[in-house]
Order: C-alpha cells, then structure tokens, then sequence
C-alpha cells in the first residue's frame, strides 16, 4: 500500500510566480490535510478537504491561498503571487474515513521563493 | 488558539540512555498523537493516544495520555543511533470538521558518540 505521495519534492519559484503542490492520499484515504513548517519549527495546519468539499480552511492566509481535492486525481494547493515569506515545507497527510484521528503524512514539498 | 508546549526542546545522550519527554497543553484534546520526523522526510507516526489514562507501547516506545486530557509524554528505552530526529506531538480536538492536528515545538533528539 502505497504511502501519502507529495510532488515536487523541491520547488523553487521567483517573486510572483504561481506555485501548485499536490497531494495523492494514501489508497482508502478520503481525507486530506495540508500543513506548512518553517524551519526549526513545527507543523501548522493550513486547511482540510475532503472530496470536492473544503471542510476547514481556518489556516489558511485569507489571500493568494487556494486547495482542492477535485473528484478524480490529486489534491492541489495553489499559492499565487508567491512572496519570499511562502518558502517553507508543505505536508500533507491524509487519513481513511473510519479512523478521523490518525494522520499520514507524505515526504513534503519544499518550497524556496528567490 | 491551542498552544502545545514541548519539552525539553533538546537532548543530548548516550546511546543505550533512556528518554523521557512531554507535551503540555493550554487546553483539552481528545487524542494525542507522537510523530518523529528525519531530516527532508515528514513526520511519521510512532503512537496514537485515544482515552485519558491510556498507556500505549509500540517497542521501545511507551506513551501516555494524561488524565486531565492537557499532557502526554513519550518514552524511548535503550536509545540507538537511528533514534536521532526531532519528535513532535500533536493533539487533535476530535470534533466533527475540526480534525486538524496541533504540533508542539519539536524535541530534538542527539546521540553523543
């Protein structure tokens, strides 16, 4: 069974630039969650989706910011604009519907804004 | 918003020690979870804590779930050179819509040769 996969691994965009990330939950797996982590820090949440349905986006910066988890293929999450501030790592994790609790996560994007 | 403080933020051991670390929280979870993250890798999941009181072991590894729903540690017996990594903690309140994990600030675990 095939882990939480996250692509690209690295990303690297200039000041303004778009950036997509996206996300291929665990097989089973019908909830996704989107975390970003600074360095020396830990995970903050960013949003949750399940299905074509956002269910909380309170971490979520209000501008720019933008996930889906469409019917069919894999979760996005899309910064516009991207400022220097954005480069972080992404995570995402998802978990199976039965569980509600625990979270799987994939390898992360790391995203760096020159 | 929730707030989970970790500690200690850094050890420094021998191999064969064993470790003890905690998290503690401004206010209630219903679950508490225990992640070690690898340099450039995310965080994995080594323990899932669903009751107050609840003790769980999974090898080396022992956690428990504070009575009062605030608190957790985690346990690590004999330490070996692939313990080394940060681990967090995570508490999820567990409502419905509002699964998502809160992370303490890492512990960060060193091996002294």
């Amino acid at each position: 069974n095939a882990g939480v996969m996250q692509n690209p691994r690295h990303l690297v965009r200039r000041r303004g630039q778009e950036a997509r990330l996206r996300c291929s939950p665990m097989k089973g797996h019908s909830h996704v969650y989107w975390y970003r982590q600074l360095p020396e820090e830990g995970l903050k949440f960013m949003v949750y989706l399940q299905k074509e349905n956002i269910i909380d986006e309170s971490g979520m910066p209000k501008e720019r910011f933008s996930a889906e988890f469409p019917k069919e293929g894999p979760s996005i999450l899309r910064i516009q604009q991207v400022v220097r501030g954005d480069s972080a790592a992404y995570f995402c994790a998802s978990s199976p519907r039965d569980s509600g609790c625990e979270q799987y996560f994939g390898p992360g994007t790391r995203l760096t804004v020159t | 918003g929730q707030q989970l403080n970790q500690s200690p933020q850094s050890m420094f051991i021998q191999e064969g020690e064993d470790v003890s670390m905690n998290c503690t929280s401004s206010s209630i979870f219903n679950t508490w979870l225990w992640y070690k993250q690898d340099p450039g890798e995310g965080p994995v999941l080594l323990i899932a804590l669903y009751k107050a009181g609840e003790l769980t072991s999974n090898g080396r590894l022992t956690a428990q779930f504070g009575i009062t729903r605030k608190d957790s540690f985690l346990n690590i017996s004999a330490s070996i050179p692939s313990d080394v990594g940060i681990y967090f903690c995570a508490g999820q309140e567990w409502d419905f819509g509002n699964e998502k994990l809160t992370f303490g600030t890492g512990t960060r675990l060193t091996i002294i040769p």
